[in-house]
């Protein structure tokens, strides 16, 4: 079985520039969701997407964008970056869309730096 | 702003003994929550979910919930060095998402 992918898994940008973050899900499962985690902080949600369409959304701003492709695989785009984007993106799949139906399984992340 | 509220910790134990994690949270709507753990540079795993009121029993862990508190718990039985990680409480929100809090440092003393 398959586990979560996510690449890169360290990256370090500047103010303003853009980053694009990928995630290949577990065998199976049709849905990603993409978490933000500060250091000492909790995940915070960003977005899931549920067979390519975004059906949940945290409180982050538009130039955070997200796609999810055929094979459920999925992006996470950031525009305009800023220093306090630095964290731990985790995205984690799971079988169906519903938090209530099962367990997330986490892929290793990936540490954006911003400067 | 829904929250969910955890001790920071560090929470030292000694090996062998019970360790005892709690968590409140705030949304008296939230159906079902998580324990995962996370040991320091790697991502969350699943350990516990529990969605009834009372305990929900598997192996070493238990989870208690009592809605009517807004209180969840996790107990460690027989603590093992190997158990030295951040817990994290996660409850079930709007929008298919998981509200977390901030995490308890667990430490087992060998």
């Amino acid at each position: 079985e398959t586990g979560v992918t996510q690449s890169p898994t360290h990256l370090i940008k500047t103010r303003g520039q853009q980053v694009t973050l990928r995630c290949s899900s577990q065998s199976g499962h049709n849905t990603v969701s993409w978490y933000q985690q500060a250091l000492g902080q909790g995940p915070q949600f960003i977005f899931q997407y549920y067979r390519e369409e975004e059906n949940g959304r945290g409180n982050f701003p538009p130039r955070f964008s997200g796609l999810q492709f055929p094979n459920y695989s999925s992006e996470l785009n950031v525009n305009a970056l800023e220093l306090d984007d630095s964290a731990l993106y985790l995205c984690a799949s799971s079988l169906e869309a519903g938090v209530n139906t099962g367990e997330l399984f986490f892929g290793e992340g990936s540490r954006l730096t911003v400067l | 702003q829904k929250e969910v509220e955890q001790n920071s910790g560090p929470l030292s134990v000694p090996e062998g003994a019970i360790a005892s994690l709690n968590c409140t949270y705030s949304d008296r709507g939230s159906q079902s929550f998580f324990w995962y753990r996370q040991y320091s540079g790697k991502s969350p795993e699943l350990i516990m979910f529990i969605y009834s009121n009372g305990d929900k029993e598997d192996g070493r862990f238990t989870a208690q919930l009592n809605k009517a508190s807004q209180y969840v718990s996790l107990l460690i039985r027989d603590s093992q060095p190997s158990d030295s990680a951040t817990y994290l409480c996660a409850v079930s929100g709007s929008n298919y998402q998981l509200i977390w809090g901030a995490g308890t440092k667990l430490i087992i003393k060998p």
